[in-house]
C-alpha cells in the first residue's frame, strides 16, 4: 500500500495565483484532514472530513477550499494564494479510533 | 480540546531511557492522551496513545498519572534515529489534533 500520497512535494506560486494540493489515500479511511506548519511550530489544522461528501473547518480554515468527492482523495484549493500561505502542508487519514496517519509534506512558497 | 505543556528541548545519552513528560491539567473524561512524532520535517509518526491506563507497545511506553493531569513518554532504549520533535496531544476525536510546539529531543552519542 502506497499510505497517503500527496503532490506535489513542492511547489511556488506567485501572489494571486491558484492552484490544488492533492491528497490521496488508498486504506479506505473515513477521515482525512488537511494540516499547515509553520516553522518552529505544531501542525494547525485547515479543513477535516469524516467521509464522502462531508467537510468541516478547523482553526484557520480560511483561504482553502476543500471537497470530498471519494473516500480516497481530499485536494485543497488555494483560491488566491498570499505569502501568509507559505508552509509546509501535510495530509493525514485515519479510521475511526485510530491514529492518523501522514503524508510527506507538500512545501509551498507564494513569492 | 485541552492543551497540553511541554518542555522545549531534552537532552538524552544514547542507550538510555527518554522521559518525556507532558501536562494536561484541564483534560476531560473523553480526551485520549496521543504521542505523535515528527523527524526532521517528515510527516509526524504515530506513536502511542491512552486513556486512563498505561499502555505499551514496540515503540515506547505511556505512563498516565491517576488524575490524568499528566502522562510521560517513555522510549526505553533511546537510539540516534529517534532524535525528533515529540508532540503530546490530547483530544476526543483522533481526527482534530491541537498541535503545540512539541519537545525537541536530541539523542547524544
Amino acid at each position: 500500500n502506497a499510505g497517503v500520497t500527496q503532490t506535489p512535494k513542492f511547489q511556488v506560486l506567485k501572489t494571486g495565483q491558484s492552484m490544488t494540493l492533492q491528497c490521496a489515500q488508498d486504506m479506505n479511511h473515513e477521515y482525512m484532514s488537511w494540516y499547515r506548519q509553520d516553522p518552529g511550530m505544531g501542525l494547525r489544522l485547515i479543513h477535516y472530513s469524516v467521509g464522502a461528501g462531508i467537510t468541516d473547518q478547523g482553526e484557520v480554515p480560511n483561504g482553502y477550499n476543500v471537497s470530498r468527492s471519494t473516500t480516497e482523495d481530499f485536494p485543497l484549493r488555494l483560491l488566491s494564494a498570499a505569502p501568509s500561505q507559505t508552509s509546509v502542508y501535510f495530509c493525514a487519514s485515519s479510521n475511526s479510533n485510530q491514529p492518523q496517519h501522514f503524508g510527506d509534506g507538500t512545501r509551498l512558497s507564494i513569492l | 480540546d485541552a492543551k497540553t505543556t511541554q518542555p522545549t528541548s531534552m537532552d538524552c545519552a544514547e542507550g538510555r531511557a527518554a522521559n518525556l513528560p507532558c501536562n494536561h491539567s484541564t483534560i476531560s473524561g473523553n480526551e485520549y492522551v496521543y504521542w505523535y512524532r515528527q523527524i526532521h520535517s517528515q510527516g509526524p509518526q504515530y506513536i502511542i496513545h491512552g486513556l486512563k491506563n498505561n499502555e505499551t507497545n514496540e515503540m515506547a511506553s505511556l505512563i498516565i498519572t491517576e488524575d490524568r493531569k499528566s502522562s510521560t513518554l517513555i522510549l526505553p532504549h533511546a537510539t540516534l534515529r529517534d532524535t525528533a520533535v515529540y508532540y503530546c496531544i490530547v483530544s476526543d476525536s483522533n481526527y482534530q489534533l491541537i498541535w503545540g510546539a512539541g519537545t525537541k529531543l536530541i539523542i547524544k552519542p
